[in-house]
């Protein structure tokens, strides 16, 4: 059972370079989600989907563009990378919030190691 | 609006030592809480959670009682072991949304 599947699990990009971060679920999860994880700040949610085809900002958007592809996939785009996005970034997915559910955990990927210089 | 605090760290302990890192929140309505631990060079994973008022989560030797009027969610442990070296996130997930807050995480290291 692979869970949640991210990669690459690094990348250095230059300022000004795109790229692409994959994410995929295999549970049949509703809900995705991409965080970045910086020191002393925790994890910050950048965008999240709560449904096939719905995407809406987190805390932190500006910089990255989402797309829910399809149930399973959610990636996370950087059009013009920049040094202040050097972070780890998590992509996480969850079962559709029900009132009175009990199975109300994330799962988490790995995470992408990412540096800008 | 929803928010976590957590306990400021690096906490270091000897082994066999009483752990406890402090959490507390504020929320609208009736949130679910919960502890994930995030092992060095993994993702996070979901150690415990509550999902209402005087709610204890418990698992691998750690506990957390919501309480509602502390607003806390305090993670406890009698006799911390090495392998539970990691950092420790509490967190929310609002039950008017579909969204998680995350604390800003406590270091924990535990010293043979």
């Amino acid at each position: 059972n692979a869970g949640v599947t991210q990669t690459p699990k690094f990348q250095v990009l230059k300022t000004g370079q795109s790229m692409t971060l994959q994410c995929a679920q295999d549970m049949n999860h509703n809900s995705m989600y991409w965080y970045r994880q910086d020191p002393g700040m925790g994890l910050r949610l950048i965008y999240y989907s709560a449904s096939e085809g719905t995407t809406d900002k987190g805390e932190v958007p500006n910089g990255y563009n989402v797309s829910r592809l399809n149930k399973r996939e959610f990636s996370l785009r950087l059009e013009s990378a920049a040094p202040s996005q050097t972070s780890v970034y998590f992509c996480a997915s969850s079962d559709r919030l029900l009132t009175g559910s009990t199975n109300e955990k994330l799962f988490f990927g790995s995470g992408t190691q990412l540096s800008v210089l | 609006g929803n928010s976590v605090t957590q306990m400021e760290g690096p906490v270091t302990l000897s082994e066999e030592a009483f752990l406890t890192i402090n959490c507390t929140y504020t929320a609208t309505g009736y949130p679910s809480l919960f502890w994930y631990v995030q092992y060095p060079g993994e993702g996070l994973q979901l150690l415990l959670k509550a999902t209402k008022a005087d709610d204890k989560g418990s698992n691998k030797g750690f506990e957390a009682t919501y309480r509602k009027e502390t607003t806390s969610f305090h993670l406890e442990k009698g006799s911390v072991q090495v392998s539970d070296s990691a950092v420790y996130f509490c967190a929310l997930r609002s039950n008017t949304g579909n969204q998680f807050y995350f604390g800003t995480g406590t270091s924990l290291t535990v010293i043979p």
